[in-house]
């Protein structure tokens, strides 16, 4: 069955450190790669995408990710996290089969410390 | 330009009742999404609308219907609603329906089911 993973609900990074977001998905074909990000009462903001190509993928705010096929994972990376980066995180997964229904995973609440 | 547009963005209903919500996309966007948010289930596929016609749903009961207009915007429907139905309902617009291009998310209408 098609899944996606997301292994940390929460994660707590202090300012200026780095971030990794992890993600794992099960996927039959070639999935379309997304990242959202939301704020408390907001919906949801595209951050980055990946369909296919580059496996390093840049999006908005500084973020970054890398898909790894042999590891069916497509991680969120930050070198140096701000404050205002503290929102809760999804990846998503879209199959060119599946017409445009996006599977979520249950996402990764940010803390960010002074 | 502007965003998708969700309305009301607060709702509350009694058991039984039912309830229509609103979605105008993204000017020239074909294709609307509506997603439920909830914190035990995280962000699940509803249904997707393209120039008119579902095309895809999700697994949810018949007490949940949309539909869209010539004009593209869509409105979604639950009837008979239900306490589980209190969630986030989000409404996401994309160009033209391809599962390669990003949708765009609105801020969610919140209901709450006394």
């Amino acid at each position: 069955a098609q899944s996606v993973t997301q292994p940390d609900i929460h994660i707590t990074v202090s300012e200026g450190a780095s971030l990794e977001l992890r993600c794992n998905y099960s996927y039959g074909a070639t999935p379309y790669l997304f990242w959202y990000v939301q704020s408390p009462g907001q919906g949801l903001q595209l951050l980055l995408k990946y369909f296919s190509g580059d496996t390093l993928v840049q999006g908005i705010k500084g973020f970054e990710a890398e898909f790894k096929r042999s590891q069916s994972s497509f991680n969120l990376r930050k070198p140096s996290v701000h404050w205002s980066d503290a929102a809760e995180y999804f990846c998503a997964v879209g199959e060119a089969n599946s017409g445009y229904a996006l599977n979520f995973g249950k996402g990764t609440s940010l803390l960010v410390t002074p | 330009k502007a965003g998708v547009t969700q309305t009301p963005r607060y709702l509350i209903k009694t058991r039984g009742q039912q309830v229509t919500l609103s979605c105008s996309p993204i000017s020239g966007h074909r294709s609307v999404s509506w997603y439920q948010q909830t914190p035990g289930q995280g962000l699940q596929f509803l249904f997707e609308y393209f120039s008119e016609t579902q095309r895809n749903k999700g697994n949810f009961p018949g007490r949940f219907s949309g539909r869209q207009f010539s004009n593209s915007r869509s409105e979604m429907n639950v009837s008979t609603l239900e306490l589980g139905d209190s969630a986030l309902y989000l409404c996401a617009s994309s160009l033209s329906g391809v599962s390669n291009q990003p949708q765009h998310f609105g801020d969610g209408t919140r209901l709450s089911i006394l």
